[in-house]
């Protein structure tokens, strides 16, 4: 079946710009988080939705970065005004139970911010 | 969370069989052990998770010892495919209060050579 699918794959933008990353999670999974990693890091927890409800943030590194799941399913990642530091890949991974280690990760967003 | 201590790197040659110890001296009593496989340019992939003893599936087989202070992920025969970053966590088992959020270190990278 389809796994984790996220859009784009790749995206650049100018400092300053605003950007949404997307993810698209395995049909039915009731847990959903978004990732950050740097090159040559593991990934670090940036937020955690169970169903529709945001139920942790603490990883979000400033204001500018916000994410939403309004129905439960999909969810986007919004950064505002990117800064070069917001260079990275972000990665979402899904899981069919709440409170999960197994996790189902999608292939990341590359964003390069210029 | 306990924290997890790896080594860096490993090299490898095809064929062989490759263990890879991970050291968790302050596991707490609800924590699970898990592994996660990297491969460049992908999200990562849940591997194998386990509590006490031994625990094989397809791709690897975990041991953990009585004490539970650290655990070794075993490849059987690698092949070059098997080049990726891995990655040991310990955790809140399913069902406790943890939201799940995995908390990666830096990983080991394995290089099989042919």
């Amino acid at each position: 079946g389809a796994g984790v699918s996220q859009s784009p794959r790749y995206k650049v933008a100018k400092r300053g710009q605003d950007v949404a990353l997307r993810c698209d999670p395995i049909s039915g999974h009731v847990s959903l988080f978004w990732y950050q990693q740097a090159l040559g890091q593991g990934p670090e927890f940036l937020t955690y939705f169970q169903n529709e409800a945001q139920l942790d943030k603490s990883g979000l590194p400033s204001d500018r970065f916000f994410a939403e799941r309004p129905e439960g399913s999909v969810s986007t990642l919004k950064i505002q005004r990117t800064q070069q530091e917001d260079s990275a890949v972000y990665l979402c991974a899904s899981s069919h139970r709440s409170r999960s280690y197994e996790q189902y990760f999608g292939p990341g967003t590359r964003l390069t911010v210029t | 969370l306990a924290k997890t201590t790896q080594p860096i790197s490993m090299d490898s040659y095809e064929g062989q069989e490759v263990n890879i110890t991970c050291s968790h001296n302050n596991i707490a009593t609800n924590d699970y052990i898990t592994w996660y496989q990297q491969f460049p340019s992908q999200g990562p992939r849940f591997i194998i998770q386990g509590y006490k003893t031994k625990v094989t599936n397809e791709v690897a087989s975990l041991f953990i010892p009585a004490d539970r202070k650290s655990s070794t992920l075993s490849l059987p025969r690698v092949s070059l495919s098997d080049t990726a970053v891995y990655y040991c966590l310990v955790g809140d088992g399913p069902g406790s209060s943890n939201t799940g959020k995995l908390i990666f270190g830096q990983g080991t990278t394995l290089q099989v050579k042919p």
